[in-house]
């Protein structure tokens, strides 16, 4: 099966701007989620699709969202970019219903300036 | 809040040694914990998946024990190899909190020299 694919993989935005990330999930698995990482705080939950329905929800502001689409296909995206907002962003995907093992894309590298 | 730690320094072992790498966690009982490697560039990638009624998992040259006593969790990697260099992440199921997913570690970076 072809692994979690993620566009563009990197991107370069001012403050102020907006961004789309999109990602492909493996075939067959239905939940979608995204994760932030930075040296900083490393890792973080931002939130999770499964059909169509947002389900879980990481603590992030609203300025943050992201929906998904009948085939599973998701996107994220960033308003009004700030400086903290470069980071790796991840995207993960899983069945969503046996276990929680995430499958990970390469990650979209977004630095804002 | 739940809080997850990982050895902050980097772990430089010689080839052939066995690398043991920890991840303590507080106010928290999870149901699972999971260990991923992350390469530098890279997303990380699914190891192991440890529940919380077992005391120990292994895979290959990879063992994972959970003690929800302690609330820690040992990795380790026998036999290692340069190939084994790179970042390990344990994560935590957020589900019970407002984490979300998963709750994951700062992680720590491994080298193993030849």
């Amino acid at each position: 099966k072809a692994g979690v694919t993620q566009t563009p993989r990197y991107l370069i935005k001012t403050r102020g701007q907006q961004v789309t990330l999109s990602c492909s999930p493996i075939s067959g698995h239905r939940s979608v989620s995204w994760y932030q990482q930075t040296p900083g705080q490393g890792l973080q939950f931002l939130f999770e699709y499964f059909s169509e329905t947002q389900r879980n929800k990481g603590n992030f502001p609203g300025r943050f969202s992201g929906r998904q689409f009948s085939n599973s296909r998701s996107e994220m995206n960033v308003s009004t970019l700030e400086l903290g907002d470069s980071a790796l962003y991840l995207c993960a995907s899983s069945d969503g219903l046996s276990s929680d093992t995430q499958y990970f894309g390469p990650g979209t590298r977004l630095t804002v300036l | 809040s739940q809080k997850i730690e990982q050895n902050s320094e980097a772990l430089n072992i010689q080839e052939g040694k066995t690398a043991t790498l920890t991840c303590n966690y507080t106010n928290y009982s999870p149901a699972y914990l999971q260990w991923y490697r992350q390469d530098p560039g890279r997303g990380p990638v699914f190891l192991l998946l440890i529940r919380e009624n077992e005391k120990e998992k292994r895979k290959e040259r990879l063992k994972v024990t959970f003690d929800t006593t302690l609330k820690q969790s040992l990795f380790h990697i026998t036999a290692s190899q340069p190939a084994d260099s790179a970042t390990y992440l344990c994560a935590l199921d957020g589900y019970h909190n407002q984490g979300g997913k998963l709750i994951f570690g700062q992680g720590t970076e491994l080298s193993v020299k030849p």
